[in-house]
């Protein structure tokens, strides 16, 4: 089946820095969407990328669907505290079912103040 | 507005016994997912529904995994018996017409 590969695993930053992470898949995704998870609660929808090149903002967020389809990036912009989490990616191919997501694995974000 | 609504948030249980997870979705949506979230295996999609007909459920993991929706507002997953492997956070998901799927809070189940 569809895998999806997200990295870094984990990341520790300082309060401001900036922060990148990806996903790349073996095969092509048509959407891919980014959640973010804090503890004890459920994912939360960041953004949702629709068309490959495709290039979205959500406030300090943006992220990308890469050209290849097979792949999409997250940055986030002079982190604050409130980043801390768990950020995972999602995509859907064509080869499942129309509305089955798949998920990474999730990057730990850690902000030092 | 009101999201997806899951209870209980937690269920602690023996071994043996029945489980039951429910899922309220958005208002409106006409898809329901549910999922299991662990350590070892990430997020796991068990089963899905559209204007609540059971679409794919090659995520349930075994026999004594069930999943019903008998209307668009109200959805139940079921475990019977019950197991220590289970132990897991269970999320239902719901969405309309869409990809952007939004996901409860979660139900932490813990069988001892």
């Amino acid at each position: 089946g569809q895998q999806l590969n997200q990295s870094p695993q984990s990341m520790f930053i300082q309060e401001g820095e900036d922060v990148s992470m990806n996903c790349t898949s073996s095969s092509i995704f048509n959407t891919w969407l980014w959640y973010k998870q804090d503890p004890g609660e459920g994912p939360v929808l960041l953004i949702a990328l629709y068309k490959a090149g495709e290039l979205t903002s959500n406030g300090r967020l943006t992220a990308q669907f890469g050209i290849t389809r097979k792949d999409s990036f997250l940055n986030i912009s002079a982190s604050i505290p409130s980043d801390v989490g768990i950020y995972f990616c999602a995509g859907r191919g064509p080869s499942i079912g129309a509305q089955k997501l798949v998920f990474g694995q999730g990057t730990r974000l850690t902000i030092n103040p | 507005d009101a999201g997806v609504i899951q209870s209980p948030r937690h269920e602690v249980t023996e071994m043996g016994q029945e489980v039951t997870l429910r899922c309220k979705p958005i208002s409106g949506h006409n898809s329901l997912f549910w999922y299991r979230q662990t350590m070892m295996r990430g997020l796991e999609l068990l089963i899905y529904f559209n204007n609540n007909v059971p679409i794919d459920d090659s995520g349930m993991p075994e026999d004594r995994f069930s999943a019903k929706m008998p209307n668009a507002s109200f959805s139940t997953l079921k475990i019977q018996p019950s197991e220590p492997r289970d132990s897991a956070v269970y999320f239902c998901a719901s969405s309309q017409l869409s990809y952007e799927q939004y996901f409860g809070p979660g139900t932490r189940l813990t069988v001892t």
